[in-house]
């Protein structure tokens, strides 16, 4: 039972227009959302999180929404650079828990 | 500040022997966690250590998996006997706790079984 679903595995997007990565969770429960960004032979990396009271959050190139009705959260990256190359996964937790993640699109982006 | 640093970052192993997972957290943080990520899935929560207690450990697939934090410190991940779909990346992070801290991650290892 997969409780955070990212459905698409990869995206292609050119340099300097904008990547919209998307990602569904089945659990209500759920009240802290995060996204991590990882590079081959690497550990994921934090990238940027919302709370379930906020429907929005940004920080520089990065944007995440969240809409709790339909239980979806997206990453906006804009303008997207050739470094942003990279598996982004989405992960979702209650209460400061344990983190559940999503299965990760790969970002190419292209010049 | 030194990350989570994992050891070793790779292993090979034959079926039935025994591998050990080391990781050192990042210094002052009470809460350690292992994941799993196997063939390219989703990574999966194994268990959460607070400080040497094992605060939850219902994401270990069996009793061939046994997770220590002797002191708070650093953690080892021991599978015993390894079977074939043990492979995978082994994953360590650790975070300050709290609600909104973020977990940082170790570059994990990739275990082998063969």
């Amino acid at each position: 039972d997969q409780q955070v679903k990212q459905n698409s595995p990869s995206l292609s997007v050119q340099e300097g227009r904008i990547s919209i990565l998307n990602c569904d969770y089945t659990n209500s429960m759920f009240d802290y959302f995060l996204w991590y960004k990882k590079y081959p032979a690497e550990g994921p990396t934090f990238l940027i999180s919302i709370s379930s009271i906020k429907d929005k959050n940004e920080d520089g190139r990065f944007t995440v929404f969240l809409n709790k009705s339909a239980k979806h959260l997206s990453l906006h990256i804009v303008p997207s650079q050739p470094g942003d190359s990279a598996v982004y996964f989405c992960a979702a937790s209650r209460t400061a828990s344990k983190l559940t993640f999503g299965t990760g699109t790969r970002l190419q982006v292209t010049l | 500040e030194a990350g989570v640093t994992q050891f070793p970052s790779h292993s090979v192993i034959e079926k039935g022997q025994t591998v050990t997972l080391r990781c050192d957290p990042i210094s002052g943080h009470d809460n350690l966690y292992w994941y799993r990520r196997v063939m390219g899935k989703e990574i999966k929560f194994l268990l959460h250590f607070v400080k040497e207690s094992k605060q939850d450990e219902s994401g270990m697939p069996n009793n061939r998996f046994l997770a220590e934090r002797t002191g708070g410190t650093y953690s080892t991940l021991k599978v015993q006997p390894a079977e074939l779909e043990d492979s995978g990346v082994y994953f360590c992070a650790s975070s300050q706790g709290g609600w909104g801290s973020p977990l940082h991650f170790g570059n994990g290892t990739r275990l082998t079984v063969t």
